[in-house]
């Protein structure tokens, strides 16, 4: 079946640190990629999505680019703020069925002033 | 502008008692789904509906069943709850094509079984 693997957190950084959080994933096809962030006590939100190779996903200072010959879809962001302090989740849907969606374990960013 | 709602926000069961959550979304989405939240394991799909009278079981059905007589409300039923179902439940919705759309997700439901 699909999976998705996330880097083990939980992260901290200073503020204005560079940030990577590793995604890499397993499915047949070609999925479609997304990254979600979650703040206490809510629901998830979009964070940025890609829907093929090579694709470059943006928003908020963060990127992810979608690459197939490696598996990944890693989140970075070149300075972080306090307010970025979340829990991350990469998920995947397949193309062969849109309703079984697959998300990482989660990774969980502090930020610190 | 309400999007995806869940209800309630909090529950505490004792065990063997029955629930249903509820889920209302009013963006016209053809698919819905439930998932679960455990600490260290992400979410896991537990049945989604690709429209009205269409449902299909997810990553870990056991326990759980689902309806969605109207396309707008798709409800997760516990027939016995058991402290094992202890989890944070979310509610998503995504229009038709999920591949290229993105889903929006409910506040969650936080239950307890005693």
């Amino acid at each position: 079946g699909n999976s998705v693997t996330q880097m083990e957190g939980p992260v901290t950084l200073s503020e204005e640190a560079f940030l990577t959080i590793n995604c890499t994933y397993t499915a047949t096809g070609y999925p479609s990629l997304f990254w979600y962030v979650q703040y206490p006590g809510e629901g998830l939100q979009l964070l940025l999505k890609a829907t093929k190779a090579d694709d470059k996903g943006s928003n908020k200072g963060f990127e992810a680019t979608y690459r197939k010959e490696t598996t990944s879809f890693h989140l970075e962001k070149g300075s972080v703020q306090v307010s970025d302090s979340a829990v991350y989740f990469c998920a995947l849907i397949p193309n062969t069925n849109a309703g079984k969606s697959t998300f990482g374990d989660g990774t969980t960013l502090t930020v610190k002033p | 502008n309400a999007g995806v709602t869940q209800t309630p926000k909090f529950q505490v069961l004792k065990t063997g008692q029955s629930m249903t959550l509820q889920c209302a979304q009013d963006m016209n989405h053809e698919y819905m789904s439930w998932y679960r939240q455990d600490p260290g394991m992400g979410l896991r799909l537990i049945h989604y509906s690709v429209g009205a009278g269409i449902t299909d079981q997810g990553e870990v059905p056991n326990g759980y069943n689902v309806s969605r007589l109207k396309k707008q409300n798709f409800l997760l039923g516990l027939e016995s709850a058991a402290p094992s179902q202890t989890s944070v439940y979310f509610c998503a919705s995504s229009s038709l094509g999920g591949a290229r759309s993105e889903a929006f997700f409910g506040q969650g439901t936080r239950l307890t079984v005693v």
